[in-house]
């Protein structure tokens, strides 16, 4: 079955550790998007890539970074300068739209990963 | 800059009622399209319809219909027959198309509980 895995389910980070999140999709989407969840609060986008080897900072990238080598996999990297990495991060993928304007293909989520501070 | 406002923390529902869950937006886009999103205890976000905005008919997908005023700016989700799976929390989401890229703003969703 197609879709899209996030590893690991629960990950924890010392102070002045970088971390990464992995993210991989086996659905032929050319756009892959990172977001941040709050407890009581929607998404919130950090990064995103439309195509490999690009990628765009979201509203929130501060303290975040990302790769796109291969189509399938887009890894975050949670650096020591992000002060409040606890939350709940989603990675998600959907088609790239085809022409300038809004868009009706719907962004395809993974289950998440829960980073805390030890 | 598009906004979803989510008036609406929790809603509770009997099983097998219907039940609405609120969504209102602002965008200055004159084509734009609203995506309504599913996120159990489990974490996942289930993608569960789409309404564009120049849809004649208001979107349907089983169990699940919008509700869509555009003149009040307001795309409402109706959940018919509920069931006790159908709790969660519930997200609607509008793209946001500045740069030429899908970007989706949420609100702050909507917890919804069944009960039996």
């Amino acid at each position: 079955d197609g879709g899209i895995t996030q590893s690991p389910k629960y990950l924890f980070r010392k102070e002045g550790q970088n971390v990464t999140l992995s993210c991989e999709q086996n659905l032929n989407h050319d756009a892959m998007y990172w977001y941040r969840q709050d407890p009581g609060q929607g998404l919130r986008l950090i990064y995103y890539s439309q195509i490999v080897n690009d990628f765009q900072k979201g509203d929130i990238a501060e303290g975040y970074s990302v790769s796109r080598e291969k189509k399938e996999s887009f890894p975050l990297t949670v650096t020591s300068a992000q002060k409040n990495p606890t939350a709940f991060y989603l990675c998600a993928s959907s088609d790239r739209q085809g022409a300038p304007g809004y868009s009706n293909q719907p962004q395809h989520f993974g289950d998440g990963t829960r980073l805390s501070i030890l | 800059a598009q906004k979803i406002t989510q008036t609406q923390p929790g809603m509770f529902v009997q099983e097998k009622e219907a039940v609405t869950l609120d969504c209102t937006y602002d965008t200055s886009d004159q084509s734009y399209g609203l995506f309504w999103y599913k996120q159990p205890s489990s974490g996942e976000m289930i993608f569960l319809i789409y309404q564009g905005s120049y849809d004649e008919q208001n979107a349907t997908e089983g169990r699940y219909s919008l509700n869509f005023q555009k003149a009040r700016k307001s795309a409402n989700l109706v959940i018919s027959a509920s069931q006790l799976g159908d709790s969660a929390m519930y997200f609607c989401a509008i793209p946001s198309m500045n740069t030429g890229f899908q970007k989706l703003v949420f609100g702050t969703g909507t917890r919804l509980l069944v009960s039996p």
